[in-house]
């Protein structure tokens, strides 16, 4: 079956660094993305990883290993417009109509 | 660039009762996407179409709930008769790279 997992609920400070995991078992595996979701808000796409390494977007790293079926979000210099939802999302296919699969979402807050 | 557009943005109704939801996607997305996230949840698929072919509509519940997308536009998507439990929130996303979702403000549906 399909699983994704990552932690529930993440907590620290401004200025820190926070790496949140996520595994997966899937029946096929094209791709890692990452989404952030403030309370109330619509999901935003943060990074996607189709290859093993790093990706970085400004703040934000994405890291991927196909081999561990691993990845991660991290977030540096941490600001309290970072308390979000975010989720790891997988594309099981490489097809133009293949849908994501999304996990249940980790939970940031970021305290001052 | 506007965004995907969804109505409305809130809806309250009785069990057994029909409801609606509009979404145009962002111009020149190919491909329109509706989840329905529960709260504490990721997204989770109900339909995905390509232009105004329908891609994967396997854990839509065709007993109740109902999608189109004329034109290759416009989409809406219909629960009759509702549930408890659908209560959630009604995401509509397009895309032009599969990965890269872009998603509307969402409908939250409350059943009583």
């Amino acid at each position: 079956g399909q699983s994704l997992e990552q932690p529930s609920e993440v907590t620290a400070v401004e200025g820190a660094i926070v790496q949140i995991n996520c595994t997966y078992q899937t029946s096929g595996f094209y791709g890692l993305s990452w989404y952030q979701q403030h309370d109330g808000g619509a999901p935003t796409f943060l990074s996607y990883n189709a290859l093993d390494g790093l990706e970085e977007t400004g703040r934000f790293s994405s890291f991927l290993s196909r081999s561990d079926s691993y990845g991660y979000l991290l977030l540096q210099e941490l600001q309290m417009k970072d308390s979000a939802s975010y989720f790891c999302a997988v594309r099981e296919g490489d097809q133009a109509g293949t849908a994501l699969i999304f996990g249940k979402g980790t939970t940031l807050s970021v305290s001052s | 660039e506007a965004g995907v557009a969804q109505s409305p943005r809130y809806k309250i109704i009785e069990k057994r009762q029909s409801v609606a939801f509009w979404c145009n996607p962002i111009s020149g997305h190919a491909t329109l996407y509706w989840y329905q996230q529960i709260l504490g949840q990721g997204p989770k698929l109900l339909i995905q179409f390509q232009n105004n072919g329908v891609v994967d509509d396997s854990q839509l519940p065709k007993d109740r709930f109902s999608a189109e997308r004329l034109k290759g536009v416009d989409s809406t998507l219909k629960i009759q008769p509702a549930k408890l439990e659908d209560s959630a929130v009604y995401l509509c996303a397009s895309s032009y790279r599969h990965y890269e979702q872009y998603f509307g403000p969402g409908t939250r549906l409350t059943v009583t």
